[in-house]
């Protein structure tokens, strides 16, 4: 139990372009989704946390406009990375709990690479 | 500002010697705190939860312990394919529904060797 699926694992775009990644937990429903970036060799750096139907909550430093979250269902969220630039390449994994727990429960990941 | 510690950041130990990691933290309104296992270019995989000073949780050779300012994860007899990053993080916040505020440690990068 407790899967959290990403697609794509891994994505190539060219700078100026936008990038939708999909994040979907496969077996409860999560009110909760979050999306965390990671650089190599550093820790998760939490970007924005979002309940269903609501307007996601950003994390200081984190461009609203540019990271935009869809958090349409209990088991679908979206983070749009718009007008890619290389510096927001990264591995970005988004991370999923449920309503009964405060467990987070991660995707495997999507490597972003903006050329 | 939530504070999130590990140590060490880097462990290499031979296969079978016990060691523990250490996570200590520094938040206000502690609504859990969590253990997970990386592995390269993977997600995190949930480990643990601790939610209150005293608590203790194991699972096959990991067992994670809890204190008002720091968290243990203890690791017996470990085996190669214990190696990664072992991650600590904290939750702060309301119950589920709210915002939660979420802070991940650097992580201990466990190396087994046979």
């Amino acid at each position: 139990g407790a899967v959290v699926s990403q697609h794509p694992s891994w994505v190539i775009c060219k700078s100026g372009t936008s990038v939708k990644i999909e994040c979907r937990s496969l077996d409860f429903q999560a009110t909760t989704m979050f999306w965390y970036r990671q650089f190599p060799k550093q820790s998760l750096m939490l970007m924005a946390t979002s309940n269903e139907g609501s307007k996601a909550t950003y994390e200081q430093g984190v461009e609203k406009d540019k990271f935009l979250i869809n958090h349409a269902s209990l088991t679908l969220s979206t983070l749009t990375v718009t007008s890619a630039h290389p510096e927001d390449s990264s591995f970005y994994i988004c991370s999923a709990s449920g309503v009964s727990s405060y467990e987070q429960y991660f995707g495997p990941g999507t490597r972003l690479t903006v050329t | 500002e939530d504070q999130v510690t590990q140590s060490p950041e880097a462990l290499r130990l031979q296969e079978g010697e016990s060691s523990s990691l250490n996570c200590s933290y520094t938040v206000s309104g502690l609504r859990g705190l969590f253990w997970y296992r990386q592995d390269p270019g993977k997600g995190p995989e949930f480990l643990f939860t601790l939610y209150s000073a005293g608590e203790e949780k194991e699972k096959e050779r990991l067992k994670a312990t809890l204190t008002k300012k720091e968290s243990f994860l203890h690791i017996t007899a470990p085996k190669p394919e214990d190696s990664a990053t072992y991650l600590c993080a904290v939750q702060t916040g309301p119950p589920a529904g709210g915002y939660q505020k979420v802070t991940f440690g650097i992580g201990t990068k466990l190396q087994v060797i046979p």
